[in-house]
């Protein structure tokens, strides 16, 4: 089942921060954040695994909730070149063969 | 590296019309994938090649079959093109399951 992400669009004035988040209505083994530019493919961010610790790079980071079957991805500081589409997929545990299910995304504009 | 590539960039089929989507990799992957993607529905997962002489059925396979033709090549084809198969198609390789997505350009493919 496809996680749901909210919000579904947000636009930032460079240098706020925001948070996009991603639930799931099965346990989850794992999480990945991927980044997409208009007209581009999408771009890998980041994997969370269950049991596995916050991660994040530059001014990206996101945690991983198991309990409440969902992440959340921080954007610090916000730079123009954060504008696109965030997508999170969950692999659900004990699903027997790996199959990553995508969100719809949250569209994320950073604007001067 | 070229990394992932596709061939064709843009396609256009009448209905009833058979093609066939072309997907490389030089990254010495093992897992490969194909997903499509619609305006507002994130990327669903068409099929996907664990390993060389493997395929899978993903969320949405009807309508499509898959070759894993050798550790670098995994190719899509539509055997009688439908207009609800219109979509950007990527193509998506990592080291293992479960692993970072590296994906390629993308098809954008229009089913008239």
């Amino acid at each position: 089942q496809q996680p749901v992400q909210s919000p579904q669009a947000v636009i930032l004035r460079e240098g706020e921060d925001a948070v996009i988040n991603c639930s799931s209505s099965k346990a989850l083994y794992s999480v990945h954040w991927y980044r997409q530019k208009h007209g581009e493919a999408p771009v890998f961010l980041m994997i969370l695994l269950k049991g596995g610790e916050q991660k994040g790079h530059d001014k990206i980071s996101a945690s991983f909730n198991e309990k409440k079957q969902q992440s959340s991805l921080y954007l610090t500081a916000s730079q123009l070149s954060y504008s696109g589409t965030y997508f999170c997929g969950t692999e659900n545990s004990g699903a027997g063969s790996y199959q990553l299910t995508f969100g719809k995304g949250t569209k994320l504009s950073v604007i001067p | 590296n070229a990394g992932v590539t596709q061939t064709p960039k843009f396609q256009v089929l009448k209905t009833g019309q058979s093609m066939t989507l072309q997907c490389a990799q030089d990254m010495n992957h093992n897992s490969m994938y194909w997903y499509r993607q619609d305006p507002g529905m994130g990327l669903r997962l068409i099929y996907y090649s664990a390993s060389e002489g493997t395929t899978d059925k993903g969320e949405v396979p009807n309508g499509y079959n898959v070759s894993r033709l050798n550790k670098r090549e995994f190719s899509l084809r539509l055997e009688s093109a439908a207009p609800s198969q219109t979509s950007v198609y990527f193509c998506a390789s990592s080291v293992r399951e479960g692993g970072e997505q590296f994906f390629g350009p993308g098809t954008r493919l229009t089913v008239l």
